[in-house]
């Protein structure tokens, strides 16, 4: 079984609104930490926000937050007041326990329109 | 402080040749490892090590060899390069694995096998 599911291959948003990415997992672990990564079209691989399994709130870093669902294990990404610049794929990732062991799903490609 | 490096970032072989890709971090991180990216797939580990003399496979690790001699240091080995190794490679560190102790990405090798 798929580690994490990501299944919107892609996206578009017009500049300045919000839009959600999916993402579920899969995991009988009760200890993971779950990211999100950005890649733009340049290549690198920039982390963006990270939400423990342990952790009550849902995490937020400025414009990106996570809605951390764990009963229905799901960790969408939510961006809002979209820019240009956010144009670029979105990989979500999982870690299960305390191995360096990353699982990551087949990503999400966001175009923001003008 | 340069963070992860990587060389070379373009390579072309043939199959059965064999080659090192070159993966340094100046950041002494503990824990490193190499994925590989396919269209439509994400990233995919490939080897990973928790310190200096340990390393351990990941998803895919046939056809790849690892090592890890210094902290800084994990070069990724292709003996027989195969067309099925076309991919792009990354390497990663992160300094430790708990919360949200991300990983830390070069930018990437892109390699051609012909």
């Amino acid at each position: 079984a798929q580690k994490i599911t990501q299944t919107q291959p892609g996206m578009f948003v017009q500049e300045k609104e919000a839009v959600t990415l999916d993402c579920t997992y899969d995991t009988s672990d009760p200890s993971y930490g779950l990211f999100w990564y950005k890649q733009p079209s340049s290549g690198e691989m920039i982390f963006l926000i990270y939400q423990g399994s342990y952790d009550q709130q849902n995490a937020t870093e400025g414009r990106y937050s996570l809605n951390f669902q764990k009963a229905r294990k799901s960790a969408n990404l939510v961006i809002s007041a979209s820019q240009l610049g956010d144009s670029a794929m979105y990989f979500c990732a999982m870690r299960e326990g305390n191995f360096n062991k990353f699982y990551f799903g087949s990503g999400t490609k966001l175009n923001v329109k003008p | 402080n340069a963070g992860v490096t990587q060389t070379p970032k373009f390579q072309v072989l043939k199959t059965g040749q064999s080659m090192t890709l070159q993966c340094a971090q100046d950041m002494n991180h503990e824990y490193m490892s190499w994925y590989r990216q396919d269209p439509g797939m994400g990233l995919r580990l490939i080897h990973y090590s928790v310190g200096a003399g340990i390393t351990d496979q990941g998803e895919v690790p046939n056809g790849y060899n690892v090592s890890r001699s210094t902290t800084e240091d994990f070069p990724l080995r292709l003996l027989s390069a195969a067309p099925s190794q076309t991919s792009v490679y990354f390497c990663a560190s992160s300094y430790g694995l708990a919360g949200q102790d991300t990983q830390y990405f070069g930018p990437g090798t892109r390699l051609t096998v012909l």
